[in-house]
C-alpha cells in the first residue's frame, strides 16, 4: 500500500465510449503524474501536474484529457480511443517535481483494454 | 536527462547478494541517481537514490563511483520476492524510465 489509489483497476471499453480513470493520493504531495506502460515497453510519461497546474504534456494525443481539481486527485478522461491505447495506466505522486524530492509513489495501475 | 545503460537481464541465487550495474557516463552535476523496481503488473516501487555519496536504506545499498559515471544497486540477501525489473534513472526534475534489468532470483 503506497498511499496512491487508482480506480478502476480494470477497464474494457469500446472505441466510441467515454470513460475516466481516477487517482487519489493520501500523502500530502504536490505533484502528480500519469504514465502509460504498453506491453513489453518502458513506462512513458504522459502528464505532470504540480500544485494543480499542468507542467508537462509529452505530446499526448487529445483523446487523453487530464484533469487535476486539487493536489490529491488526478483524472484521465478517455474518449474515442484506439486499440493501440490498450495498456497499463499508472498514476504517481511526489512531494514536488524538484531535485532531491522526486521520490515517486505509484498506484497499482488501471489495466485498460480498448476493443 | 542523462541516458542510462543496464544489462537486460540477470540471475541471482536466493540468499546471495544481487549487484545490479548501471552506466550513466553523461550524467551532469545536478542529476541524482534513482533506482526503482517493478514487480510484474504492479506499479513501480522506489528503492533508493543518491547524488555523490553511497547510500543505504532498509531495502538496498547504492554505490556511486567517484566520477559518477556508473553506479551499482546492491540487494544484500536476495529473496524470491526480489524478482522484478529494476530501473536505474538519472534525473534532475523528471523521472524517465528505460527498459531496466530483469532480475530473476533463483531458489
Amino acid at each position: 500500500e503506497t498511499g496512491v489509489t487508482q480506480t478502476p483497476r480494470h477497464l474494457v471499453m469500446g472505441m466510441t465510449n467515454k470513460k475516466s480513470l481516477k487517482c487519489e493520493q493520501h500523502l500530502g504531495h504536490n505533484a502528480m503524474y500519469w504514465y502509460k506502460q504498453s506491453a513489453k515497453k518502458p513506462l512513458e510519461l504522459m502528464f505532470v501536474y504540480n500544485f494543480k497546474e499542468q507542467t508537462e504534456n509529452n505530446s499526448v494525443p487529445s483523446r487523453f484529457s487530464p484533469e487535476c481539481p486539487n493536489s490529491s486527485h488526478l483524472f484521465l478522461h478517455l474518449h474515442t480511443l484506439q486499440p493501440e491505447d490498450s495498456a497499463l495506466y499508472l498514476c504517481a505522486s511526489s512531494q514536488d517535481t524538484w531535485e532531491s524530492s522526486n521520490e515517486q509513489f505509484f498506484g497499482p495501475g488501471t489495466r485498460l483494454t480498448v476493443l | 536527462d542523462a541516458k542510462t545503460t543496464q544489462p537486460p537481464s540477470m540471475d541471482c541465487a536466493e540468499g546471495r547478494a544481487a549487484n545490479l550495474p548501471c552506466n550513466h557516463s553523461t550524467i551532469s552535476g545536478n542529476e541524482y541517481v534513482y533506482w526503482y523496481r517493478q514487480i510484474h503488473s504492479q506499479g513501480p516501487q522506489y528503492i533508493i537514490h543518491g547524488l555523490k555519496n553511497n547510500e543505504t536504506n532498509e531495502m538496498a545499498s547504492l554505490i556511486i563511483t567517484e566520477d559518477r559515471k556508473s553506479s551499482t544497486l546492491i540487494l544484500p540477501h536476495a529473496t524470491l520476492r526480489d524478482t522484478a525489473v529494476y530501473y536505474c534513472i538519472v534525473s534532475y526534475d523528471k523521472v524517465i524510465f528505460g527498459p531496466g534489468t530483469s532480475l530473476s532470483v533463483i531458489p
